[in-house]
C-alpha cells in the first residue's frame, strides 16, 4: 500500500531558527512529490513541486529535497517567522491518477 | 485570476437533508478534483474530472454523494440525504494538464458542512 507519512504531528520552533519538515513515503517510483501549506480554516496553498528527476526545489526562504531511493523528502525553511506558522502536507503522485496525503505536520513559530 | 471558488463557503443544515456544494475551478484548467478533509481521515480523494468527465469515483464513500461538471466552469457535489457524518471540509481543486493528475493542483477555500 502506498502511504505517505509525516512525522513529527507538530513542532513548535523559536522565531528565527532554520527547521526542517519531514516527509516519508512508501514506495520510490513516484512521479512527484508536492508540499502544501494550509492555514487554519483556509484551502492549501501549493509551495512547491519536485518532479522525479529532481533532487531540489527552492522558493525564496523554501527549500525542499527529494531522495526516492530512501522515500524521503524534507522541506526546509530558513530563518523563520511567526507568518511560517500553519500546517504544511506534503503529497506524493505515485501515477496511480490521484495524490495520496501525508496527515501533516502543525508548525508553530514563537515570537 | 480569481483562484478557484467554493461556495457556500459554511453549510448547516439538518440530517436529512440535501446539500449541494459548488465550484468554479480556474479558468483554463483541465482537471477538477473534489476531496473532504476531517480530523480522522485526513484528506481524502472524492472524485476527479478531466476535461468535464468523470474519470475516477471511487472514493466517493456511498451513492448519497454524486457529482457533476456540466461545463468547464462548474461543478457541483451533491449529498442527498445528508448524515451528521458527513460533516467535514469538502474542497474543490483544480490543475492543468500536463503532468496528468500529479500536477500543481490549486485549492479552494472550502465549505464546511456541518449536518446536525
Amino acid at each position: 500500500k502506498q502511504e505517505v507519512t509525516q512525522i513529527p504531528a507538530a513542532l513548535s520552533v523559536p522565531e528565527g531558527e532554520n527547521l526542517v519538515l519531514n516527509c516519508s513515503f512508501t514506495d520510490s517510483a513516484i512521479y512527484n512529490l508536492q508540499w502544501f501549506r494550509q492555514d487554519p480554516g483556509k484551502g492549501l496553498t501549493s509551495l512547491l513541486l519536485i518532479q522525479s528527476s529532481q533532487r531540489e526545489q527552492t522558493s525564496g526562504r523554501l527549500n525542499a529535497s527529494l531522495d526516492k531511493s530512501s522515500g524521503r523528502s524534507t522541506l526546509y525553511i530558513a530563518a523563520s517567522q511567526p507568518g511560517d506558522s500553519a500546517t504544511y502536507l506534503c503529497a506524493v503522485y505515485f501515477g496511480n491518477e490521484k495524490l495520496t496525503f501525508g496527515t501533516g505536520t502543525r508548525l508553530t513559530i514563537i515570537p | 485570476d480569481a483562484g478557484v471558488i467554493q461556495s457556500p463557503r459554511h453549510e448547516v443544515t439538518e440530517m436529512g437533508q440535501e446539500v449541494t456544494l459548488r465550484c468554479k475551478p480556474i479558468s483554463g484548467h483541465d482537471y477538477l478534483f473534489w476531496y473532504r478533509q476531517t480530523m480522522m481521515r485526513g484528506l481524502e480523494l472524492l472524485i476527479y474530472f478531466n476535461n468535464n468527465v468523470p474519470i475516477d469515483d471511487s472514493g466517493m464513500p456511498e451513492d448519497r454523494f454524486s457529482a457533476k461538471m456540466p461545463n468547464a466552469s462548474f461543478s457541483t457535489l451533491k449529498i442527498q440525504p445528508s448524515e451528521p457524518r458527513d460533516s467535514a471540509v469538502y474542497f474543490c481543486a483544480s490543475s492543468w494538464a500536463s503532468g496528468g493528475p500529479g500536477n500543481e493542483q490549486f485549492f479552494g477555500p472550502g465549505t464546511r458542512l456541518t449536518v446536525l
